[in-house]
């Protein structure tokens, strides 16, 4: 079964505005989550990591954790067409320090000019 | 810095047949994987391995081997291709946690 859901499967947004993107894990045990970004032909790059609970910015990007549900999201403001891209969560499980992560499904963001 | 060099770039094969990827990284990374992204999805793992001839099942690694012959490469083996099957193959390095992703082997069986 997949130990790592995302919501929604795809999202249009306009240039400018705000992307907001989900991702749950159904196994207690997770310790991180990434976010990785696949532009449409080329390989994924990871995004950012957020071990603890909580927000991190960067630049445009935050991410948020809230551990005791499981949840981050990945929030894109000011958005632009450049953005468009499949945005895969992934998340580390069961104190795997071998580096093992199980992917979600990804959101396939499209940016509007 | 470092590179994950993956071939072919294009793979096309018969139904039935025994097709071979190769990967490789000049990371130095102790770990490697093989993951399969059917078009716009997400990624599965097929194989991975931690160490030089280590080897790991993912979550699909029914129907393919992997090979770990020195800690700078890794190959997948379809053992058998699947008529109409269309995918990319990524392979990945990691020391740690963050993975780096190659190019990728596009995979067309006709």
């Amino acid at each position: 079964q997949q130990k790592v859901q995302q919501s929604p499967e795809s999202l249009i947004v306009p240039e400018g505005g705000m992307a907001s993107l989900n991702c749950t894990s159904s196994d207690r045990n997770v310790d991180y989550f990434w976010w990785y970004r696949q532009h449409s032909g080329k390989s994924p790059k990871m995004l950012m990591s957020i071990f603890s609970n909580g927000e991190k910015e960067e630049g445009r990007f935050t991410v948020h954790l809230n551990k005791a549900s499981l949840h981050t999201s990945l929030h894109i403001r000011d958005s632009q067409p450049s953005d468009s891209a499949l945005y895969l969560c992934a998340a580390s499980i069961g104190g795997s320090a071998l580096g093992r992560l199980h992917f979600g499904a990804g959101t396939q963001l499209i940016v509007i000019p | 810095g470092g590179i994950i060099t993956q071939t072919p770039k294009f793979l096309i094969g018969q139904e039935g047949q025994k097709l071979t990827l190769k990967c490789q990284q000049n990371f130095n990374h102790d770990t490697m994987y093989w993951y399969r992204q059917d078009s716009g999805k997400g990624l599965r793992l097929i194989y991975y391995s931690i160490t030089e001839n280590d080897l790991q099942k993912g979550d699909l690694s029914e129907g393919y081997d992997a090979s770990r012959e020195k800690k700078s490469s890794f190959s997948l083996t379809v053992t058998s291709a699947q008529k109409n099957e269309m995918a990319v193959f990524l392979c990945a390095s990691s020391r740690g946690l963050e993975q780096y992703f190659g190019p990728g082997t596009r995979l067309t069986v006709l």
